[in-house]
């Protein structure tokens, strides 16, 4: 069974630019969560979608975005990148309300 | 507040020793997962525990999970070179809760496991 794809890899921006981020589910998980990793802040929630609508949102600034497709894929939208938006950037998908599985993650690099 | 703390967040050990890490958490919990990180990579999850007096073990690994004390270890046997990562333990809450972060993440353990 496939696990929860995330594309890119690996992404490097410059400050200003924005980027996004995709996120593909496990087959059958409707619930899409998430995540930045930092070394200072550690695990970070920033938002959750649940049948194409975000059912919780972190303490994040609005220049985080994201939305999810009929398909279950999520994307992750960070307009105006800033230099300490360089993170591990990790994504869950559950089936529902339980059981997250993460995936490999972006490590997006801004310079 | 909500927490999730892990003990000790550092740990550099010799090959062949046991040890355990300590995950206490400040509310109460649908599930408690223990993940590893390597340098670098995602999250593998080690174990999902479901119920107090929970027991899994894999290998050289061994998690526990006590409700009443809000306490869940992370116990390693006779350890390897190959175990050296770190180790987070998570809170899912329950939704009832009223909460927007569903998942709490402890800080972290860097285990270091000297051959």
């Amino acid at each position: 069974k496939a696990g929860v794809t995330q594309t890119p890899r690996y992404l490097i921006k410059t400050r200003g630019q924005q980027v996004t981020l995709s996120c593909s589910p496990i087959s059958g998980h409707r619930s899409v969560s998430w995540y930045q990793q930092t070394p200072g802040q550690g695990l970070q929630f920033l938002f959750e979608y649940f049948s194409e609508t975000q059912r919780n949102k972190g303490n994040f600034p609005g220049r985080f975005s994201g939305r999810q497709f009929s398909n279950s894929r999520s994307e992750m939208n960070v307009s105006t990148l800033e230099l300490g938006d360089s993170a591990l950037y990790l994504c869950a998908s559950a089936p529902g309300n339980y059981g997250y599985t993460f995936g490999s993650g972006t490590r997006l690099t801004v310079v | 507040e909500l927490k999730v703390e892990q003990n000790p967040l550092f740990l550099s050990m010799q090959e062949g020793k046991n040890y355990t890490i300590y995950c206490n958490y400040s509310t109460t919990s649908d599930r408690l997962y223990w993940y590893r990180q390597d340098p670098g990579k995602s999250l593998e999850s080690l174990f999902v525990l479901l119920s107090n007096g929970a027991v899994k073990q894999e290998g050289r690994l061994m998690a526990s999970l006590d409700t009443k004390a809000r306490l869940s270890t992370l116990h390693i046997t006779a350890a390897v070179h190959d175990l050296s990562a770190t180790y987070f333990c998570a809170v899912e809450i329950s939704r009832d809760m009223n909460r927007d972060d569903k998942i709490i993440f402890g800080k972290g353990t860097r285990l270091h496991i000297l051959p």
